[in-house]
């Protein structure tokens, strides 16, 4: 199965930061890459698909690239609504598809 | 719009059985990828299984064989039926709708429905 590890787990910021988090898959996955937000209590919402595909609704700050093994997501600069926990999904191929384990943006 | 509502979750003994439900609007089941995904407590999401519009179906390692996606097309709900409980299983469960457009990726989710698995 093909695992996708997220760096960094966690990290602090100030409202105007630009924030990068990286996604690395254990082998190739093309860009069959997407982001995830989600705030407590809520469920996921979906933030870009492909690697780079800005999902309808979301705010342009937010953008993703890689392809192969390594993608970012980068939030060009932080806004209150935006702290939150990250997760990158790879959905190459047939399932099983996977999640990062999450990056949580916190208030510096 | 697009929705989907999730029912069904409680708390069950171990080795017990549990039916989720999802009712989706907006969109056809039997038409489209549907899928379930579930979080523990304080962890991060995993997925869980999924159904093709062709009826093919998918499942993680940690669940096969213990539970099964269906779908009733007449109803336009998703199911999964859940055997075999373990306190693991714990979790919120959500069903998502699988976008297809250049990859796989769930673009609509329901509100999740918890399953506590303890004696």
């Amino acid at each position: 199965d093909i695992q996708v590890t997220q760096s960094p787990l966690s990290l602090s910021a100030s409202v105007g930061d630009r924030v990068t988090i990286t996604c690395r898959a254990s082998q190739s996955i093309s860009n069959y890459l997407n982001w995830y937000q989600q705030k407590p209590g809520k469920a996921p919402r979906l933030l870009i698909y492909a690697a780079s595909s800005l999902q309808s609704g979301v705010p342009s700050r937010f953008s993703g690239s890689g392809s192969g093994t390594d993608f970012t997501l980068t939030i060009s600069s932080l806004q209150p609504e935006d702290f939150a926990t990250y997760y990158c999904q790879q959905s190459y191929s047939t399932p099983p598809w996977t999640f990062g384990q999450g990056t949580k943006v916190e208030i510096k | 719009e697009v929705q989907l509502v999730e029912s069904g979750g409680a708390l069950v003994q171990p080795g017990g059985s549990l039916r989720l439900s999802c009712a989706a609007s907006g969109f056809t089941v039997s038409g489209n990828y549907v899928t379930w995904v579930r979080q523990a407590p304080g962890k991060g999401l995993e997925w869980v299984s999924v159904i093709y519009s062709g009826g093919g179906t998918y499942y993680a390692d940690s669940v096969k064989g213990r539970f099964t996606i269906s779908r009733d097309n007449s109803k336009n709900t998703l199911y999964l039926q859940m055997n075999s409980l373990r306190a693991e299983d714990t979790a919120v469960y959500y069903c998502a709708r699988v976008g297809v457009v250049r990859g796989y990726y769930f673009d609509y989710w329901g509100q999740g429905t918890l399953v506590t698995v303890s004696s």
